[in-house]
């Protein structure tokens, strides 16, 4: 199937914790973003990706560091995670700026 | 400031009966305007990009509309298959979506 991939689908995990997230697309797309939505599900942009450079780095902590080893993956390193990261992260990707595609999310719950 | 709003936040409806959905937006320099689809736990489904004021996406019973400030989302006879959240999003600089909050629709049979 031709999709963006995510895995874990879910993380529960202690506070102060480092967690990684993976995405992977099998699109063709040269564009890769990561999004948070919160417990409103209002979804926010974080990172995005093009041809492996960074081109969109929201306010996000420092402790959120995208990295993408080519240009089918962006995967997302956290932390000393927080209770506030708790949330659905979303990886998606697109054809330089169109439409982008969301994968299945990843729900990360912080203890 | 780019902003998305959506309304209602939420809308319960009975089978066959008919209605519309809001997305309100303001940004600098519109891209274009993105419609998706989400269900619970899962993903944001692609439906509609509208691109200039006046143009008109239609998918089975679902209608999208943009004028200069809004967007609609017609929703023509719904069956309960059509409950999901209604996620509305415009294209920034760089590529960026902005997102609304979404409309919860319940559709009942």
């Amino acid at each position: 199937d031709t999709a963006v991939s995510q895995t874990p689908k879910y993380l529960v995990t202690q506070m102060g914790n480092d967690k990684s997230i993976k995405c992977e697309q099998n699109l063709g797309h040269d564009t890769m973003y990561w999004y948070k939505q919160d417990s409103k599900k209002f979804l926010k942009i974080m990172f995005s990706y093009n041809n492996k450079e960074l081109i969109i780095n929201e306010t996000v902590p420092n402790r959120f560091s995208p990295k993408s080893p080519d240009k089918a993956h962006l995967n997302l390193h956290i932390n000393s995670l927080e209770l506030g990261d708790s949330a659905v992260y979303f990886c998606a990707s697109s054809a330089g700026l169109a439409v982008p595609f969301f994968g299945p999310g990843t729900r990360l719950t912080v203890l | 400031e780019d902003q998305v709003t959506q309304s209602p936040e939420a809308l319960r409806l009975q089978e066959g009966e008919s209605s519309s959905l809001n997305c309100s937006y303001t940004v600098s320099g519109l891209r274009g305007l993105f419609w998706y689809r989400q269900d619970p736990g899962k993903g944001p489904e692609f439906l509609f990009t509208l691109y200039s004021a006046g143009e008109e996406k239609e998918k089975e019973r679902l209608k999208a509309t943009l004028t200069k400030k809004e967007s609609f989302l017609h929703i023509t006879a719904p069956k309960p298959e059509d409950s999901a959240t209604y996620l509305c999003a415009v294209q920034a600089e760089g590529g960026k979506l902005i997102f609304g909050q979404g409309t919860e629709l319940s559709v009942k049979p």
